[in-house]
């Protein structure tokens, strides 16, 4: 079964260090990852996502996000944090049902990321 | 170009009550999904809709229901409520295709007393 694994629930920076938040994922066969950024009391916002056409991908409000299959990983990176990426980022992996053409997301359980001034 | 609309924001209901929560996706999308998201599950997927035809569905039980429009609207109906049921409901629509976009509303807040 496909999944995505989230390390550390919560982390904390400095406003201007770099971001980094880990994905691992687990999938049988070429994964279609996805990182969602969620503001307090709001829906999820795309940040990004990687369909296999090239393995460093760029996204919305300067992050972005490497896929390594040998590592299994695809963490989201920012080189430079600001104030107002304070927020909780989700991973996800789309999943296609076998029979029907339908597909869903499995998330991962979430980073909450604190930025300090 | 308006973006998925979730009604209503918020609820109180009372255990045993049912509810009926909605969601108008963006225009030209056929697909709908809805997620329930609670602190301590997660994010859970709960079915997803297509031409008025449930395509996937979730690990929840049959009190959790829901619909499709011909024009795409989605209700989802939850029957019976228990306090668990108490969560964010997000809503998601996305255009035919696999592997495509999912764009969330803000989610309904449903809190069950």
């Amino acid at each position: 079964a496909q999944s995505v694994t989230q390390l550390g629930s919560h982390v904390s920076v400095s406003e201007g260090a770099l971001v980094l938040l880990r994905c691992n994922y687990s999938s049988s066969v070429p994964p279609y990852l996805f990182w969602y950024v969620q503001y307090p009391n709001q829906g999820l916002q795309l940040l990004l996502k990687y369909t296999s056409a090239a393995t460093l991908v760029k996204g919305i409000n300067g992050f972005e996000a490497e896929f390594k299959k040998s590592e299994t990983s695809f963490h989201l990176t920012k080189p430079s944090a600001h104030m107002s990426d304070a927020a909780e980022y989700f991973c996800a992996v789309s999943v296609p049902k076998t029979q029907g053409g339908s597909e869903k997301l499995v998330f991962g359980k979430g980073t909450k990321l604190t930025v300090n001034p | 170009k308006a973006g998925v609309t979730q009604t209503p924001r918020y609820l109180i209901k009372t255990r045993g009550q049912q509810v009926t929560l909605s969601c108008s996706p963006i225009s030209g999308h056929r697909s709908v999904s809805w997620y329930q998201q609670t602190p301590g599950q997660g994010l859970q997927f709960l079915f997803e809709y297509f031409s008025e035809t449930q395509r996937n569905k979730g690990n929840f039980p049959g009190r959790f229901s829901g619909r499709q429009f011909s024009n795409s609207r989605s209700e989802m109906n939850v029957s019976t409520l228990e306090l668990g049921d108490s969560a964010l409901y997000l809503c998601a629509s996305s255009l035919p295709g696999i592997h495509t976009e999912a764009f969330f509303g803000q989610g309904t807040r449903l809190t069950v007393v």
